[in-house]
């Protein structure tokens, strides 16, 4: 298997453009998670989905960020309109499991994104 | 206050060194205990995880979880360059897919 695929690796972008970021997790996996990564905060979990239901999107941060999971195969992350505070590493992560289990995730290279 | 907390570092030992990485967590519900890896520019990969209390031993690497005290721990035994790197505890209930990271502590091991 490939492993959870994640594009574009990299986006810069200006503030109040839309930003759309694009997950393929492992074949299989039940589970998808959208994470995301900064310095003064750590990874954030934002929104996590169960058979493509979303389960818990306590994490997002604000009306401006959406996130979509038409099939088992693909997830997107978008965020409309993006600001410079929205410059992270988005990680995209995939696992099988019960949501009483240990559910190991399995974690993309991610999406580094620069908002200017 | 976060639910897990986790000195960031950054920690800087000698080749051969024993490590050890902490994290103390508020929440008692917490039942799965994991430690990923991440090196720079790459998404973390899991270590070890173990389920509530005791030891867990692979190679090197020993993780333990005191739940009376709220503590994890990782020790990396004869510690390498190719160790370096950002370690993240990370934490779930038995009910709900939620997993909880701590900030990351960064590892660097000097030859």
């Amino acid at each position: 298997d490939a492993g959870v695929i994640q594009s574009p690796r990299h986006e810069v972008t200006e503030m109040g453009q839309e930003v759309t970021l694009r997950c393929k997790p492992i074949s299989g996996h039940d589970y998808l998670f959208w994470y995301r990564q900064t310095m003064m905060r750590g990874l954030e979990l934002l929104i996590y989905f169960n058979n493509n239901v979303p389960i818990d999107d306590s994490g997002m941060p604000e009306d401006r960020f959406s996130a979509k999971m038409p099939n088992a195969s693909f997830s997107t992350l978008k965020i409309q309109p993006s600001e410079p505070r929205d410059s992270a590493v988005y990680f995209c992560a995939s696992s099988w499991g019960t949501e009483s289990g240990a559910n190991v995730l399995t974690f993309g290279a991610g999406s580094r994104l620069t908002v200017l | 206050q976060k639910e897990v907390e986790q000195d960031p570092g950054p920690l800087s030992v000698p080749e051969g060194a024993i490590v050890s990485l902490n994290c103390t967590y508020s929440n008692s519900a917490f039942q799965y205990f994991m430690w990923y890896r991440q090196y720079s520019r790459k998404g973390p990969e899991l270590l070890m995880y173990t389920y509530s209390s005791g030891n867990k031993e692979d190679g090197r690497f020993t993780a333990q979880v005191d739940k009376s005290s709220k503590y994890i721990s990782l020790f990396i035994r004869d510690s390498q360059p190719s160790d370096s790197a950002t370690y993240l505890c990370a934490m779930k209930r038995n009910q709900g897919g939620k997993l909880i990271f701590g900030q990351g502590t960064e590892l660097s091991v000097k030859p």
